[in-house]
């Protein structure tokens, strides 16, 4: 069976400084994706930064970042230079074999001004 | 491009009534899917399509029915409504498996009295 786990329910962060969230992940598959999407106070679901399996070096988009793990399964997005705006849900999420998504439980982020 | 819209955008039911979600992209994406999100749970996966007439169950299928008979659309029928289906729900749409963003409709918040 493959899981999604974030077990931080809720992190915060002050405005300018640098948070990571957590996320591991289990699946048997060799070929496989992992996302961390956004869910801002809208609802809307933004998709945040993405990884593939194969790919050793680490994704990063702009201030965010990941710490891609593989043997570990660990799968943890860092936000660099935090701003009111990051404040969100943040959901990790896994692709493999058929196209089926897993997400996690999410992590409630707040940034303090 | 409107991308993926979601009507409506909030619905009340009695239980056992029975109603039709209706999720439409414009992207000629061959991927879409049904999610549902309830509090503590992130999102987890209802059905997925990988193209028109092909359809699959995901992690939470009892009590709701799918189908594609175009690209553009997937509608979700809730067969006779029950408080458990209670939810927020999510149709989202990608052009491929893993390599493309997935987007996100806005949601339907879904109450059943």
């Amino acid at each position: 069976a493959q899981t999604v786990t974030q077990s931080q329910p809720e992190m915060s962060v002050q405005e300018a400084e640098t948070v990571t969230l957590s996320c591991t992940y289990d699946t048997s598959e060799s070929d496989y994706y992992l996302f961390w999407y956004k869910q801002p106070p809208s609802r809307q679901m933004i998709l945040v930064i993405r990884q593939e399996a194969y790919k050793q070096q680490n994704a990063t988009e702009n201030r965010f970042s990941v710490n891609f793990q593989k043997a570990a399964k660990s799968f943890s997005l860092k936000i660099s230079d935090s701003q009111l705006g990051d404040a969100a849900m943040y959901f990790c999420a896994l692709l493999s074999g058929t196209y089926k998504y897993i997400f996690g439980t999410g992590t409630r982020l707040k940034v303090l001004a | 491009n409107a991308g993926v819209t979601q009507t409506p955008k909030f619905q009340v039911l009695k239980t056992g009534q029975s109603m039709t979600l209706q999720c439409a992209q414009d992207m000629n994406h061959e991927y879409m899917s049904w999610y549902r999100q309830d509090p503590g749970m992130g999102l987890r996966l209802i059905h997925y399509s990988v193209g028109a007439g092909i359809t699959d169950q995901g992690e939470v299928p009892n009590g709701y029915n799918v189908s594609r008979s175009t690209t553009e659309d997937f509608p979700l029928r809730l067969l006779s409504a029950a408080p458990s289906q209670t939810s927020v729900y999510f149709c989202a749409s990608s052009y491929s498996w893993g390599t493309d963003t997935q987007y996100f409709g806005p949601g339907t918040r879904l109450t059943v009295l």
